[in-house]
């Protein structure tokens, strides 16, 4: 596609209740960016795919979140047992290459809420 | 202290007014420096890269700071469309290295 497609652009869901969030890169591009951005807070990084590998997931806030992608695109970013602090926006983003900010395409995000 | 400080404002300005931001980072090894734009409710984009002499894209400058451990952005002649926030971007190292500031808002008055 054109952009960066996420979806759903929005989900509220019962607290202790599994969700999952979706990333369609751009077609090409190889690296892979989940980042979370509460209210009044930066983008927090969560976790970095280089096609289907996560050479780094520290930025996970638990073992309750779990990522991974497929084929080289598609991405899946799990929330187990969610918790009212899981709100938050949940941007994806994709570029060529690793670690160029300047190079980076923005989703329009998921936007969580947990209640 | 956190690795990348930003005042969140907001900065409210007239049209036409100069305004500047300042950004300061923690470490001293930090390679690349950007700036970022973020409409409400819209997804970060890239505004401009900040260069170690200093760059301009017509109305808007930034400028790094080494010595000081800070970049800035000037904008000029300010218009209704620049009312958004703005991000400032620090990259240390490898691709998990890409600090976000939370960002400072500005809101441009007619």
């Amino acid at each position: 596609g054109a952009g960066v497609s996420q979806s759903p652009s929005n989900k509220v869901t019962e607290k202790g209740k599994d969700v999952e969030l979706r990333c369609d890169p751009i077609s090409g591009h190889t690296a892979l960016y989940w980042y979370r951005q509460s209210l009044g807070q930066g983008l927090e990084f969560l976790i970095y795919f280089q096609g289907n590998s996560a050479p780094d997931k520290s930025g996970l806030p638990s073992d309750r979140f779990s990522a991974e992608r497929t084929g080289g695109s598609v991405s899946t970013l799990t929330i187990q047992r969610t918790q009212q602090e899981d709100s938050a926006v949940y941007l994806c983003a994709s570029s060529f290459a690793g670690g160029r900010p300047d190079g980076y395409t923005f989703g329009s995000g998921t936007r969580l809420t947990v209640v | 202290r956190k690795e990348v400080e930003q005042d969140p404002g907001p900065f409210n300005v007239p049209e036409g007014a100069t305004v500047a931001f300042n950004c300061t980072y923690s470490n001293s090894a930090s390679q690349s420096f950007f700036w970022y734009r973020q409409d409400c409710r819209k997804e970060p984009k890239l505004l401009m890269s900040v260069y170690s002499s200093g760059n301009e894209d017509g109305r808007f400058t930034a400028q790094l700071n080494r010595a000081s451990q800070y970049i800035s952005l000037l904008i000029r002649d300010s218009k209704l469309s620049d009312s958004a926030t703005y991000l400032c971007v620090v990259r240390t190292g490898g691709y998990q290295k890409v600090t976000f500031g939370i960002g400072t808002k500005l809101q441009v008055i007619p």
